[in-house]
Parts: C-alpha cells; sequence; structure tokens
C-alpha cells in the first residue's frame, strides 16, 4: 500500500499569504496525484489532477506540481473563502489512498 | 454534468449490515468508475473499494475484505455500498465517488471529478 504523507498537518494563514502543502509519497507514483478540498459538512471537490492540471471551474490561484514521490500544492493570495482541509490521493495502485489532511485555517 | 445522490441516514445496532445507495444522474453510468469513500468523525478519507460497472468487477481494500460488497445496477444508474458486521468505529459519513477507471487484467481508478453528498451511518446498540 501507498502511503501519502503531507506536511504540515495544520496552517493558520492570513488573508492574501501565499500556502504552500506538501504531499510525499511513500514509493514513485509518477503524476497519479490529485488534490482536494474539503470544507466543513462538504463533500470533498477536485481542485488539481495528476500533479499539475488544474480541475475546470478551480480558481487559477490554486496550482499543483511534483512528480515521482514529492508533490506540491500551491494556494497563491489566499482568500477567506479558501479556509478548508486539503487532501491529496493517489490513484497509481490500489488500493487508492490519501493524505491524512492538512487543514487551513484564516487567521 | 454528472450527479450522484445518495441514499439517507442510518442507525444501526452492532453485528448488523447497511447498504447504502448511489444513484448517478447526466452521464454514462456504466463507464464510470464509481469508489466508496469513508470518513470517521474528525478523521480523513479512506477508499473502501470500487466498482467499473461496464466491466462489473469490483476491488475492495483488504482492510474490509470480506465485509463489504460493492454492487451496480446499470438498469437504474445506480451503485450500492454494503458493509456487514459493523461495529461502532464503523460509525462514519460514507461517500461515493465518481470518475474515470478502466480494467485490463488490473483495474484502474482514477481521480475523484464527482462526489455524492455523503450518507451518515451511526452504529450504536
Amino acid at each position: 500500500e501507498i502511503v501519502l504523507t503531507q506536511s504540515p498537518d495544520f496552517q493558520s494563514v492570513t488573508p492574501k499569504e501565499k500556502v504552500t502543502i506538501t504531499c510525499r509519497a511513500s514509493q514513485s507514483i509518477g503524476s497519479s496525484l490529485h488534490w482536494y478540498q474539503q470544507k466543513p459538512d462538504q463533500s470533498p471537490k477536485l481542485l488539481i489532477k495528476y500533479a499539475s492540471q488544474s480541475f475546470s471551474g478551480v480558481p487559477s490561484r490554486f496550482s499543483g506540481s511534483g512528480s515521482g514521490t514529492d508533490f506540491t500544492l500551491t494556494i497563491n493570495s489566499l482568500e477567506a473563502e479558501d479556509a478548508a482541509t486539503y487532501y491529496c490521493h493517489q490513484s497509481s495502485s490500489l488500493p487508492l489512498t490519501f493524505g491524512q489532511g492538512t487543514k487551513v485555517e484564516i487567521k | 454534468q454528472v450527479q450522484l445522490v445518495q441514499s439517507g441516514a442510518e442507525v444501526k445496532k452492532p453485528g448488523s449490515s447497511v447498504k447504502v445507495s448511489c444513484k448517478a444522474s447526466g452521464g454514462t453510468f456504466s463507464s464510470y468508475a464509481i469508489s466508496w469513500v469513508r470518513q470517521a468523525p474528525g478523521q480523513g478519507l479512506e477508499w473502501m473499494g470500487g466498482i467499473i460497472p461496464i466491466f462489473g468487477t469490483a476491488n475492495y481494500a483488504q482492510k474490509f475484505q470480506g465485509r463489504v460488497t460493492i454492487t451496480a445496477d446499470e438498469s437504474t444508474s445506480t451503485a450500492y455500498m454494503e458493509l456487514s458486521s459493523l461495529r461502532s468505529e464503523d460509525t462514519a459519513v460514507y461517500y461515493c465517488a465518481g470518475g474515470g477507471g478502466y480494467c485490463g487484467g488490473d483495474c484502474y481508478f482514477y481521480y475523484f471529478e464527482y462526489w455524492g453528498q455523503g450518507t451518515l451511518v451511526t452504529v450504536s446498540s
């Protein structure tokens, strides 16, 4: 099973600041890494697919990068509505797995 | 635009079973990969298994093997997840999630484009 480890677990950020979340895979997964945003009491929403491809309708301040074992989600100029928990997810092999999540709080 | 609508909340006794449904509309159901992902209170996301209706075979996470059954009814565009031998640790919100995938020997599930609204299953005596 591929383990995904996100860091940090929690981040408190001022609006307009830049946020960087990393996701490290226990073995190489190519670019089969996706990012989701989940707000309280809502279903997760896809932000980035295949490491760096923005999903339709996602604001351009969200971007992803990386390949192999190390990946990054960047939120440029954080907005209040971005307060949420962010998860990475690998689809390289079964079982599909998720990172433990990174909670982003607005100061 | 594909929509996934799940059945309502359930309260179950320990040792019993629960069956949650996920009805799809707005797309070609049989070609989608439907996964079930659960989230215990205050916890992260956990993949339980999935099915690609056009291929028919379900794949399960080892943790749930033997306790979970995932099926799909193409005639009604509905996927089901049945979890048996329920225990208190199974209390969670259960999501269906849809996206691309294919089977060619092994099965491959892609990213999750679509999510159901979630179904809360509470296991309590």
